[in-house]
């Protein structure tokens, strides 16, 4: 199975912050990753797909990049509607698995 | 506007069958990945397998042995069946649709599911 490791698990930031989280893979994926946003009760909301493509939908200020087996989430500029867990998924082979998350919390 | 909606009961019995429907609405089921994943209380995300409108299926290796999926096309709905359930088997499952995109877009609301005596 590939391994899929988020750093850091946990992240207090201001509104208005830049805010970057690191997904790294066991082995090569090429660009298969998604990033999912979930809320406390709700299901994962797709955020970005095929590391770099943004949901329709979705705010500018998400931004996801990397390839192979490094792969970042940016968020340019924090806000209150945005402070949430995050979650990395892999869809390059089977078993499809996910990251193990990144709270991201109000300073 | 395509929704899913998980339903099942809400406790079950260890050693006994976790059995969940996904109803959808909006669009047909035919010709999509339909998947299960599960979320244990304040835990990460296991993805749980998929079956296609055609019957196809692929399992996670670790709940291989007990997991069945199968999928209505008539009522629009597709299924998960977890045997021999444990309290480790206690989670929220979800329900989601693989869009063209070959990404997982649309999700259901989720349904807690506590394995207790």
């Amino acid at each position: 199975d590939i391994q899929l490791t988020q750093s850091p698990s946990f992240l207090s930031a201001s509104v208005g912050d830049r805010v970057t989280i690191t997904c790294r893979a066991s082995q090569g994926i090429s660009s298969y990753l998604a990033w999912y946003q979930q809320t406390p009760g709700k299901a994962p909301k797709l955020l970005i797909y095929a590391a770099s493509t943004l949901q329709s939908g979705v705010p500018s200020r998400f931004s996801g990049s990397g390839s192979g087996t490094e792969f970042t989430l940016t968020i340019s500029s924090l806000q209150p509607e945005d402070f949430a867990t995050y979650y990395c998924q892999q869809l390059n082979s089977y078993p499809l698995t996910f990251g193990g998350g990144t709270e991201v919390e109000i300073k | 506007q395509v929704q899913l909606q998980e339903s099942g009961p809400g406790l079950v019995k260890p050693s006994e069958t976790l059995s969940l429907t996904c109803t959808v609405s909006g669009d047909s089921i035919s010709n999509y990945y339909w998947s299960w994943s599960r979320q244990p209380p304040g835990k990460g995300l296991e993805w749980i397998g998929y079956i296609h409108s055609s019957g196809s299926t692929n399992y996670n290796p670790s709940l291989k042995s007990r997991v069945t999926m199968s999928v209505d096309t008539s009522k629009n709905q597709f299924s998960l069946k977890l045997s021999f359930v444990t309290a480790a088997d206690t989670a929220v499952y979800y329900c989601a649709r693989r869009d063209t995109i070959g990404y997982y877009c649309y999700w259901g609301q989720g349904i807690l599911v506590t394995v207790s005596s």
